[in-house]
């Protein structure tokens, strides 16, 4: 079974859509996190839940919402989908906060075009 | 906010030769951690870098993280195709902070 799982794998939208990744993790994690990775695959954090808490939020733009109804989910919604909006995004999940070292487990990832 | 930078962005190198990539930051770590990203794939951990000096090896990957705390290394003896990849390095605790990652690109 995947750890972590995300849906869908490839998205292919107009621009000014409104879409929405979702993400389970059977680990038993308490922390959760969406990650944002560019063509240059640079990867930046965007937001991180612990026990369905918002603790870390990036400058994200607020068309951007995360919403964790328990601790194994985590999911994505985009509003008004803009072409820079076209990326992969990652979920991953972690043991929890207090934990030394923190190790991320990720999701596969889902492929967002914006055309 | 804290950065690590990450050095060569960019590597190639024949099959059999060794790589190295570097991860540099201006204030003392409490610990670095390493991962991998095969192309088209995901992150997944390699390993965890706490003690001062540290020094641990997988087969043919040795890291290491610096006397002070503040630099770590991975080093690849004897590539092979199946090194290829971006590899990062990772610092941070509440919130992990990915380097720019070295792509690493194998002529077989």
């Amino acid at each position: 079974d995947t750890a972590v799982s995300q849906t869908p794998k490839y998205l292919v939208t107009q621009m000014g859509n409104d879409k929405s990744i979702k993400c389970e993790q059977n680990l038993g994690h308490d922390t959760m996190y969406w990650y944002k990775q560019d063509s240059k695959k640079f990867l930046k954090i965007m937001f991180s839940y612990n026990n369905k808490e918002l603790i870390i939020n990036e400058t994200v733009p607020n068309r951007f919402s995360p919403k964790s109804p328990d601790k194994a989910h985590l999911n994505l919604h985009i509003n008004s989908l803009e072409l820079g909006d076209s990326a992969v995004y990652f979920c991953a999940s972690s043991l929890g906060l207090s934990h030394s070292g923190n190790t991320i487990y990720f999701g596969e990832g889902s492929w967002l075009t914006v055309v | 906010g804290q950065q690590v930078m990450q050095i060569p962005q960019y590597q190639h190198v024949q099959e059999g030769e060794d790589f190295t990539t570097y991860c540099n930051s201006s204030t003392t770590l409490s610990n670095i951690q390493w991962y991998k990203q095969r192309p088209g794939g995901h992150p997944v951990f390699l390993i965890q870098l706490v003690k001062s000096g540290e020094v641990k090896k997988q087969k043919r990957l040795t890291f290491q993280f610096g006397e002070a705390k503040k630099n770590s290394s991975l080093h690849i003896t004897a590539t092979q195709t199946t090194d290829v990849g971006t590899y990062f390095c990772v610092q941070g605790a509440q919130k992990l902070v990915f380097g720019q990652g070295t792509r690493l690109t194998i002529n077989p």
